[in-house]
């Protein structure tokens, strides 16, 4: 059974360049989450979607950032003319269960590492 | 706001000392706790979590951690560590009530030395 599955691992991108990461979840699984990891930080939670809908984006930056979990294909986070500070390591969380039942437990992809130039 | 705040930054340990990890949160309603480990070029992975019952829970490798209600505190322990322990580990915090996101700390880096 795949666990959940990221890309690319490695990104490199100049400043004012966009950054495109994908993230398919576990089978089963259509609950989506985003973390951002920054150097000697811990895990910054980004966006919560589950199929063609954002659920929480309250700790998505307001501007730049976008994340989209299409009906057919993995989940899109999209940064659009990236900074040195957006440089991290982005993690992509799944679950099989929404609100309601959630019990917090995720299933973590290896990440994406960006680097800008 | 909920948080979680994790004493310990960077753990230097000799092989087979114990360990114990703190982490506290701050939350007013029900909780879910969890401990997760990223070892070195790895993904985060649960290590072990508390739902509700005994509050001693053991997770994998050894490792038990104990939910304190009344110190809104969640420490990791391990009795004799190895040196294929060395690792990140986050505490982190699922409210209820919340849309299912996991609130992280800040992570503990554990570097057993042989």
């Amino acid at each position: 059974n795949a666990g959940v599955m990221q890309n690319p691992r490695h990104l490199v991108r100049r400043r004012g360049q966009e950054a495109r990461l994908r993230c398919s979840p576990m089978k089963g699984h259509s609950h989506v989450y985003w973390y951002r990891q920054l150097p000697e930080e811990g895990l910054k939670f980004m966006v919560y979607l589950q199929k063609e809908n954002i659920i929480d984006e309250s700790g998505m930056p307001k501007e730049r950032f976008s994340a989209e979990f299409p009906k057919e294909g993995p989940s899109i986070l999209r940064i659009q003319q990236v900074v040195r500070g957006d440089s991290a390591a982005y993690f992509c969380a799944s679950s099989p269960r929404g609100t309601g039942s959630n019990t917090g437990e995720l299933f973590f992809g290896e990440g994406s590492r960006l680097t800008v130039l | 706001a909920q948080s979680v705040s994790q004493h310990n930054h960077h753990v230097i340990l000799s092989e087979a000392a114990s360990l114990e990890l703190g982490c506290n949160y701050s939350y007013g309603g029900t909780v879910n706790l969890f401990w997760y480990v990223q070892y070195p070029g790895q993904h985060l992975q649960l290590l072990l979590k508390y739902f509700s019952g005994d509050p001693l829970v053991k997770g994998i490798k050894g490792f038990e951690a104990e939910f304190i209600k009344s110190k809104f505190s969640f420490n990791l322990r391990k009795p004799s560590v190895q040196w294929s322990d060395t690792a990140e580990y986050f505490c982190a915090v699922h409210g209820s009530g919340n849309t299912g996101k996991l609130i992280f700390g800040q992570g503990t880096t554990l570097q057993v030395k042989p």
